[in-house]
């Protein structure tokens, strides 16, 4: 199986701070990468997927790059709403599996 | 635009067959999606459960394939997932999800709003 990792696994910040989150994969998984976003007590959301591309109505804020084994996911400009956990997902080889998350909080 | 409702029955004893169901609505007649269940628990993070077609063809996380069996309707208005001999383990959020784009391997660009089974006796 492709094993995924996250960093930082939390992340401090401020509203219009610029974040970005690192994802890595165990093996190339071309680009064949997605992420999501978390709040408590609901489903994760579809931000963006084969690894650049934004899911339509998200926030164009929210940016994507990366191939090959290493990703990451950048807030342009932090806003309240974006307090969550993200999650980055392979989808190049079976099972499809997600990293463990990184929790950005308010600093 | 699709929506997903899982439902189940909250409580499973060690041992017995965990069975849920997912009502989806908002999709086109004569459109077919690929389905999966994802599931959340504290210890494993999400995990991939499964993924089903609108003609019943499959595909299941090796980890959990022996104990696990999905179904859609015809229509695509219910899923349904039941595992077998069930532990603390499988003690989780079920999300019940659409595939993206019929992307294989999955991703999901809708999801329900999860429903939590507690393994307990």
């Amino acid at each position: 199986d492709i094993q995924m990792t996250q960093s930082p696994s939390t992340l401090s910040a401020s509203v219009g701070d610029r974040v970005t989150i690192t994802c890595r994969a165990s093996q190339s998984i071309s680009n064949w990468l997605a992420w999501y976003q978390q709040k408590p007590g609901k489903a994760p959301k579809l931000l963006i997927y084969k690894a650049a591309t934004l899911e339509s109505g998200v926030p164009s804020r929210f940016s994507g790059s990366g191939s090959e084994t290493e990703f990451t996911l950048t807030i342009s400009s932090l806003q309240p709403d974006d307090f969550a956990t993200y999650y980055c997902q392979q989808y190049d080889s079976y099972p499809a599996n997600f990293g463990p998350g990184t929790k950005v909080d308010i600093q | 635009q699709v929506q997903l409702q899982e439902s189940g029955p909250g409580v499973v004893k060690p041992s017995g067959t965990l069975s849920l169901t997912c009502a989806v609505s908002g999709v086109s007649s004569g459109t077919f999606y690929w389905w999966s269940w994802v599931r959340q628990s504290p210890g494993k993070g999400l995990e991939w459960i499964g993924e089903i077609y609108h003609d019943g063809s499959a595909t299941h996380n090796p980890s959990l394939r022996s104990r696990i069996n999905m179904s859609v309707d015809k229509s695509q208005s219910q899923l349904s997932l039941t595992l077998t001999s069930v532990t603390a383990a499988d003690t989780a959020v079920y999300y019940c999800a659409r595939v993206g784009a019929v992307s294989r391997p999955p991703y999901f660009d809708s999801w329900g709003q999860g429903t939590l089974v507690t393994v307990s006796s």
